[in-house]
């Protein structure tokens, strides 16, 4: 389809273990953001990339969260020593405006990562 | 911290208008007012957004009060397939970037 695709829809990792979660945006979208959402809560910033770079990574919460944009399209999140904590709905989404528009963020349907 | 006050849930009748209310008290005069919505387990999906004016789209509409301390989001003519839970949002600006500041949002059910 014509929207943001993420992969795996589901992951169920153990304790310690490493885990990539991956984002496929709208074709010609510059702008990619990563979101993580536990039950009951909104959507919490991690990350947002313009273009190959990381324009703002003030979300991520800790050295063990990492993410990639390596040639302007598709978007990697990297989690090591995965811990039960970081067991949420991890979103991404892209614009095709820069970070001065007011233009709306378009939103995959997340990636559940539940650590044992 | 979140910048935005929502009800936790609220109750529509199909076909009648849903109002949504939102507290944002510490808004700033350059920070914009975004609604989206999450219908259950897929992705948040825009709605609308406003600085000061109202503001009508083909879904909604957003009031917002003159001195921007609130807004209502308006469905007009809710049906079934409007339950979702509802978020407002303040738009902030940070060194490098604009952030949306998400709240837990309303849990809004329309009953038949």
């Amino acid at each position: 389809g014509a929207g943001v695709s993420q992969t795996p829809s589901n992951k169920v990792t153990e304790k310690g273990k490493y885990v990539e979660l991956r984002c496929d945006p709208i074709s010609g979208h510059t702008a990619l953001y990563w979101y993580r959402q536990s039950l009951g809560q909104g959507p919490e910033f991690l990350i947002y990339f313009q273009g190959t770079g990381a324009a703002d990574d003030s979300g991520l919460p800790n050295d063990r969260f990492f993410a990639v944009r390596p040639e302007g399209s598709v978007s990697t999140l990297k989690i090591q020593r995965t811990e039960r904590g970081d067991s949420a709905v991890y979103l991404c989404a892209s614009s095709p405006w820069g970070t001065k528009n007011t233009g709306e963020l378009f939103f995959g349907e997340g990636s559940r990562l539940t650590v044992l | 911290d979140a910048k935005t006050t929502q009800p936790t849930s609220m109750d529509c009748a199909e076909g009648r208008a849903a109002n949504l209310p939102c507290n944002h008290s510490t808004i700033s005069g350059n920070e914009y007012v975004y609604w989206y919505r999450q219908i259950h387990s897929q992705g948040p999906q825009y709605i609308i957004h406003g600085l000061k004016n109202n503001e009508t789209n083909e879904m909604a509409s957003l009031i917002i009060t003159e001195d921007r301390k609130s807004s209502t989001l308006i469905l007009p003519h809710a049906t079934l397939r409007d339950t979702a839970v509802y978020y407002c949002i303040v738009r902030v600006a940070m060194d490098s970037n604009y952030q949306l500041i998400w709240g837990a949002g309303t849990k809004l059910i329309i009953k038949p």
